[in-house]
């Protein structure tokens, strides 16, 4: 158990509809980042934040938004959903910025849309 | 595109050969990680390198940083079914934030 917990699973939903992924963090990590999985692509950095703040930004689409709040966990917005979007999207945290410290990740949320 | 490219892509063995994959880039990093997926589950870091040459094992599992820390490889010994995976490597710069991953390497190991 890495200790990070995402909600929910699994999201199945319709094109243009919007969703909320949910990401809370190990505890004691300031950091967050946000991932998507396809099967083509890899996994693809969208966002991070550290402490609230936005700290990099990634391949995300202008449809996307995400943010940390104040007791740490992140949502990660969707909206106006593609069948392109369909993907696992992955959270993962860390204690702070320092590299080469490791990203503890979640179990994903598999997220389909028809 | 990808700032990391592993190879092979998919890799099919049967238990007891010997296995290397490759994480290839034109860019310096100041640290490169290995991590396996397995299916349903986020990855799970395997191991991190920091210095350019730097060798680390890990049981049969054999890691090594190139000397410019562009690159890097994974050699597993007498793979094992449980060695099954989704292989990734992920490099990062010192500023700390962005963490880029390779495009994965897909490991069967076949009993």
């Amino acid at each position: 158990d890495s200790g990070v917990t995402q909600t929910p699973k699994h999201l199945i939903t319709a094109t243009g509809q919007r969703v909320t992924l949910r990401c809370s963090p190990r505890s004691g990590d300031l950091s967050v980042y946000w991932y998507q999985q396809s099967l083509d692509q890899g996994l693809q950095f969208l966002i991070q934040y550290y402490n609230g703040e936005e700290r990099a930004k990634g391949n995300i689409l202008e449809r996307f938004s995400a943010q940390q709040f104040p007791d740490l966990h992140s949502e990660l917005n969707l909206s106006s959903l593609e069948l392109g979007d369909s993907a696992l999207y992955f959270c993962a945290s860390r204690p702070g910025t320092a590299y080469n410290s490791p990203l503890h990740f979640g179990n994903g949320t598999r997220l389909t849309v028809t | 595109t990808q700032l990391l490219e592993q190879s092979p892509q998919f890799l099919s063995i049967q238990e007891g050969e010997n296995l290397t994959v490759y994480c290839n880039s034109s860019s310096v990093f100041s640290s490169l990680q290995w991590y396996r997926q397995e299916p349903g589950e986020g990855p799970v870091l395997l191991v991190t390198v920091v210095t350019g040459g730097e060798v680390k094992k890990l049981k049969r599992l054999t890691f090594q940083f190139g000397d410019a820390r562009k690159d890097s490889s994974l050699h597993i010994t007498a793979a094992q079914p449980g060695d099954t995976g989704l292989y990734l490597c992920a490099g990062e710069h010192d500023t700390g934030n962005q963490f880029y991953f390779g495009t994965g390497t897909s490991l069967t190991v076949i009993p």
